[in-house]
């Protein structure tokens, strides 16, 4: 299985700062990278897929990069809404597999 | 408008076999590149993906549950199943639906069902 390795475990941010979320891959993956936010008691919603595309209706301060087996996950600007758990997942290979989270709160 | 909705018992006991539907709008697992998944994810802890089927009916599952699963569909209602047999408490947790995007991400999901594995 391909591990995703997601760091930091647990982040907080001043309103308007910017934070980065990375994630690693033991393996390539080609850029099959998906990157989701989930608030409490509510269902993941994606934010970014293929490492850089923003998905319709996604704020454009969030951005993501990467390639190979390093990518990773920009909020510019942080928002109180911005509060939340984010995860990486890969779809490059099964079993599709996700980084264990991050926790962003604001400071 | 993409919707998504799982249906579950709830709660059921240990060995038990959890029957799982997601009932779906907007979008068709008989269409081409189409694709469905279920994801869980048990109180406080990460997301889990089960499986995948795809409009050919193709299937792919975790293997970490060990031939515990099965997924199927039925594309006249609009609806993914999914079934875990010999369930334990392990097993409890919110189990989510989703659409399956060209890039194998999830671009829709459902509200997720909370399923409690308890003697």
């Amino acid at each position: 299985d391909i591990q995703m390795t997601q760091s930091p475990h647990s982040l907080s941010a001043s309103l308007g700062e910017t934070v980065s979320i990375e994630c690693l891959a033991s393996e390539g993956i080609s850029n099959y990278l998906a990157w989701y936010q989930q608030k409490p008691g509510k269902s993941p919603q994606l934010l970014i897929y293929y490492a850089s595309s923003l998905q319709d209706g996604v704020p454009s301060r969030f951005s993501g990069s990467g390639s190979g087996t390093q990518y990773s996950l920009k909020i510019s600007n942080m928002q109180p809404e911005d509060e939340g758990v984010y995860y990486c997942q890969q779809g490059y290979k099964y079993p599709y597999t996700f980084g264990a989270g991050t926790k962003l709160e604001l400071k | 408008q993409v919707t998504l909705k799982e249906s579950g018992p709830g709660i059921l006991q240990p060995s038990q076999t959890l029957s799982l539907t997601c009932t779906f709008s907007g979008f068709s697992l008989s269409t081409y590149g189409m694709g469905v998944g279920w994801i869980r994810q048990p109180s406080g802890k990460g997301l889990e993906w089960l499986a995948n089927i795809w409009w050919d009916d193709d299937k792919y599952y975790n293997p970490s549950l060990k031939n515990r699963l099965t997924i199927s569909k039925d594309t006249s209602n609009n609806q993914a199943f999914l079934k875990i047999t010999n369930v334990d408490t392990a097993d409890t947790a919110t189990y989510y639906c989703a659409r399956i995007d060209v890039y194998y991400g999830f671009d829709y999901w459902g509200q997720g069902v909370m399923v409690t594995v308890s003697s």
